[in-house]
């Protein structure tokens, strides 16, 4: 059972808001929200998580509903380089559970 | 600079033959990874270790298994390499506790079985 459902692909403008959104419905009070990166043959990288309230750091920020079955996670200036794919994962203890990603794709 | 490094980052094998892939972390984690990517699948796990000679499976054990003899080290075996063993395999690791740490990834080790 997948725990987080992810859009396979999206677009964005160079320069504009990416918002990369992210189901995960049956997530536990204790369940965090991760968010990694992928660029082509790299390992994934770390971008941000959160349990209940919204975080910003210097990459992006990451807002997650009241109720924390869906999360988005925004870019909010896009460049070439964040063409990539997303990963949004729900961590179960020690356990790091992945969707299959949405693949971003920044068009100039 | 924080490093999960593995030994191999292409490698191509024959069927049947025996593979070893290394995992090396220098964070003092205790709790080491391996997923293997397939296009469309995302990542899924093999196996976790969150200690010294402990070991769990993950999602897809079948035709793995897996050793952590020293902390630092983790290692995944494929007895009897398959063609559908063909992927890319990544290693990485965490601090334990929910929400305390991130997880870091080594680079990836392409297998190809021919």
């Amino acid at each position: 059972d997948a725990k987080t459902t992810q859009p396979p692909s999206m677009d964005c403008a160079e320069g504009r808001a990416a918002n990369l959104p992210c189901n995960h419905s049956t997530i536990s009070g204790n369940e965090y929200v991760y968010w990694y990166r992928q660029i082509h043959s790299q390992g994934p990288q770390y971008i941000i998580h959160g349990l209940k309230n919204n975080e910003t750091n210097e990459m992006a920020s990451l807002i997650i509903t009241e109720d924390r079955k869906s999360s988005t996670l925004i870019l909010p200036h896009a460049t070439l380089r964040d063409t990539a794919v997303y990963y949004c994962i729900v961590r179960v203890g020690n356990q790091f559970y992945f969707g299959t990603g949405t693949s971003l794709t920044v068009i100039p | 600079d924080v490093k999960v490094t593995q030994s191999s980052r292409y490698l191509v094998k024959r069927t049947g033959e025996k593979v070893f892939l290394e995992c090396v972390q220098d964070m003092d984690h205790e709790n080491m990874f391996w997923y293997r990517q397939d296009p469309g699948l995302g990542l899924r796990l093999i196996y976790f270790s969150y200690d010294v000679k402990m070991k769990e499976k993950g999602d897809i054990p079948e035709g793995y298994s897996v050793s952590r003899e020293k902390k630092e080290r983790f290692s995944l075996i494929l007895e009897s390499a398959s063609t559908n063993q063909t992927s890319m395999y990544l290693c990485a690791s965490s601090a334990p506790g929910q929400g305390t740490g991130e997880l870091f990834f080594g680079e990836g080790s392409r297998l190809t079985v021919l």
